[in-house]
């Protein structure tokens, strides 16, 4: 059954910092590895999915890595903004029929200003 | 345009009614699900349709009955509401194994 880890759960930093938010997960087994971000009262927006076959995602201020053999993920933010702070989740989406996105419990993200 | 929409918003009920939740997609996706996040925060997969079919059906109670009535559309209705019921429930779409997209959630209070 996979399970899947994020650490630090909550994480304060001072704008203009660059921050890596962590993702572990059990099976390695993996279609792909896809982050999100939830707003406050919010849905969650997808930021990045990374194919199992790939090591790394960018979009703008955002870089997602995968490495499979050691079940890790990381979510890199550079000169973080204010706007930024949100919760941050990872979820792993495992081979085979009928697979079921599996979530992290995410990480709390504030940026101050 | 709201490419996943779902109402209500919010719904505060009393224990033992019935209520449902409506959720609509106008990505053309063939996949539509039901989340529920619960008070820690933790977001569990419910049900998963593909093209109307029921492909996943996590374990809970037979109280809740998901309906999809084209792949565009999959509504949630929970009978005999009880007070753990109380979540917000998230509704997401997706095309094959891309990215999921999520409604803005619905947060359900029984009282």
């Amino acid at each position: 059954k996979q399970e899947v880890t994020q650490i630090p759960a909550a994480l304060s930093v001072p704008e203009g910092e660059n921050l890596v938010l962590n993702c572990s997960f059990t099976d390695s087994a993996i279609y792909n590895l896809q982050w999100f971000r939830q707003d406050p009262g919010k849905g969650l927006t997808s930021l990045l999915l990374i194919q199992s076959s790939q090591r790394e995602q960018t979009s703008g201020r955002l870089n997602a890595s995968l490495d499979k053999s050691s079940g890790r993920s990381t979510l890199y933010i550079a000169a973080s903004q204010p706007g930024d702070s949100a919760t941050y989740l990872c979820a792993a989406l495992p081979t085979g029929t009928a697979s079921k996105l599996t979530f992290g419990t995410g990480t709390r993200l504030q940026v101050t200003l | 345009d709201t490419a996943v929409s779902q109402t209500p918003k919010y719904l505060v009920t009393q224990m033992g009614n019935d209520k449902s939740i409506k959720c609509e997609q106008n990505l053309g996706h063939d996949t539509m699900y039901w989340y529920k996040q619960d008070s820690k925060k933790f977001l569990k997969i419910m049900f998963s349709y593909n093209n109307k079919e029921l492909i996943i059906n996590e374990t809970v109670p037979n109280r809740f009955s998901p309906k999809s009535p084209d792949k565009a559309h999959l509504n949630l209705h929970i009978n005999s509401l009880e007070l753990g019921d109380s979540a917000v429930y998230f509704c997401a779409s997706s095309q094959e194994l891309g990215p999921l997209h999520f409604g803005n959630g619905t947060r359900l209070t029984v009282t």
